[in-house]
């Protein structure tokens, strides 16, 4: 079993969908959450981040972390092209820590 | 303005030949990392270091090796040894701040083996 298991889709939505992103994971330790965004033939980018458990706003962007049942999901509202895109999810335990990386879902938005 | 510089975009590699892919960055960051990304398995680590002169192997560092000379710098050597090396590579750098340990990382360099 892979420490942090993410469906890699591909995710086609029309635009103005609400998009629900997830990964789940394994390690209870992790207490880090980050959300990367990686366009095609780029470097990943971070999106979000969340520490412990709890949700997190930022425009369009939700992010939220379920500890007890080890469930990190990115909601996307109003859903755009521009949004089209892979989100990886990223999560790590401790400062000394490397971080884990789920596979990555591919989202479209089509106009 | 600050950031990771990977070097060359795109590399050929002929089979048996060694190749290096250049990695620098100026955000002065301690730690640096060189990821491997193939379709559907999402981000391997290869190798990271957290300071210069030092650095461990990750996940999957067989046919693969770096040094750390220089803090800016962390160049990535993809060996013969390395059986399937045709892969989209990434450096990446981070600090430790109140997202935690906030990883960055540059545009990316894809190896082909031809």
């Amino acid at each position: 079993q892979k420490e942090v298991e993410q469906d890699p889709g591909p995710l086609s939505v029309p635009e103005g969908a609400i998009v629900s992103l997830n990964c789940t994971y394994s390690n209870s330790a992790f207490q880090y959450f980050m959300w990367y965004r990686q366009y095609s033939r780029k470097g990943p980018e971070l999106l979000m981040y969340t520490y412990s458990s709890g949700n997190k706003e930022d425009g369009r962007f939700t992010a939220q972390v379920d500890k007890s049942s080890k469930y990190i999901s990115l909601f996307i509202r109003d859903s755009q092209p521009s949004d089209s895109a892979t989100y990886l999810c990223a999560m790590s335990a401790t400062r000394n820590n490397d971080m884990r990386f789920g596979a990555g879902t591919r989202l479209t938005v089509k106009p | 303005d600050g950031g990771i510089t990977q070097s060359p975009k795109y590399l050929f590699r002929k089979e048996g030949q060694n190749v290096t892919l250049s990695c620098e960055q100026n955000l002065n960051h301690d730690a640096m990392y060189w990821y491997r990304q193939d379709p559907g398995q999402g981000l391997r680590l290869i190798y990271y270091s957290q300071i210069v002169n030092d650095f461990q192997k990750g996940d999957i560092a067989e046919g693969y090796s770096v040094s750390r000379e220089k803090k800016e710098s962390f160049p990535l050597t993809v060996t013969s040894a390395q059986k399937n090396p045709t892969a989209f590579y990434l450096c990446a750098s981070s600090i430790w701040d109140q997202a935690g340990n906030t990883i960055y990382f540059g545009e990316g360099s894809w190896l082909t083996v031809v």
